[in-house]
């Protein structure tokens, strides 16, 4: 059972667009969300994250949302870099809880 | 955020032999945990890892294969045991003040094992 979800394996932008990323979550229990980037061979890097008590949350060129009626929350990269290129994480967890729980990840390129 | 240094980075094992892998803290950290990344897969907690006691496993993930040890709040080992193909995999420790609402989780850089 796959609890946190990126039903998207990749994704490709142009260097300066938006990119947008989507998690979604089944686990009703989830009221902490965190985004991670990955590159290759090394282990993810802490990007964004945000409470359930917020439905946005901004850190320079990264903004998380959160809707929780839909159990949906997305990462915005405004504007893309051909540095962002890289494999971001979406993971979930709750209060009390010991762990952390990932979605598949997406790929994202971004193309000059 | 606590700098985290893992060992070896990468191996190629044999088939039926064990491997441990280190895991060091620069400062005292609450909890750690150890994850794997199978091949285009998530990433999946193994267990958390207990200073002073036993360490506490997820489902799926039993002691006799990846025994944990945690002597104390800086270090922490992960033996993958009886290694198969199928544990070749990245491990990664990862450490916070615990997991919940408001707690950031941070990753060691990883411990990239093939099993031939």
């Amino acid at each position: 059972d796959q609890q946190v979800k990126q039903n998207s394996p990749s994704l490709s932008v142009q260097e300066g667009r938006i990119s947008i990323l989507n998690c979604d979550y089944t686990n009703s229990m989830f009221d902490y969300f965190l985004w991670y980037k990955k590159y290759p061979a090394e282990g993810p890097t802490f990007l964004i994250s945000i409470s359930s008590i917020k439905d946005k949350n901004e850190d320079g060129r990264f903004t998380v949302f959160l809707n929780k009626s839909a159990k949906h929350l997305s990462l915005h990269i405004v504007p893309s870099q051909p540095g962002d290129s890289a494999v971001y994480f979406c993971a979930a967890t709750w209060k009390g809880a010991q762990k952390l729980v990932f979605g598949q990840g997406t790929r994202l390129t971004i193309n000059p | 955020s606590a700098v985290i240094s893992q060992k070896p980075s990468r191996d190629i094992c044999q088939r039926g032999t064990s491997l441990t892998i280190q895991c060091q803290v620069d400062s005292q950290v609450t909890m750690m945990f150890w994850y794997r990344q199978q091949p285009g897969q998530s990433l999946t907690l193994i267990a958390t890892a207990n200073q002073g006691s036993e360490a506490t496993y997820e489902s799926g993930f039993v002691i006799d294969k990846f025994p944990i040890s945690r002597p104390n709040l800086t270090f922490s080992t992960l033996t993958v045991s009886n290694m198969s193909p199928e544990d070749s995999s990245i491990y990664l420790c990862s450490v916070g003040p615990g997991a919940g609402p408001g707690n950031t989780i941070y990753f060691g850089e990883g411990s990239w094992l093939t099993v031939v």
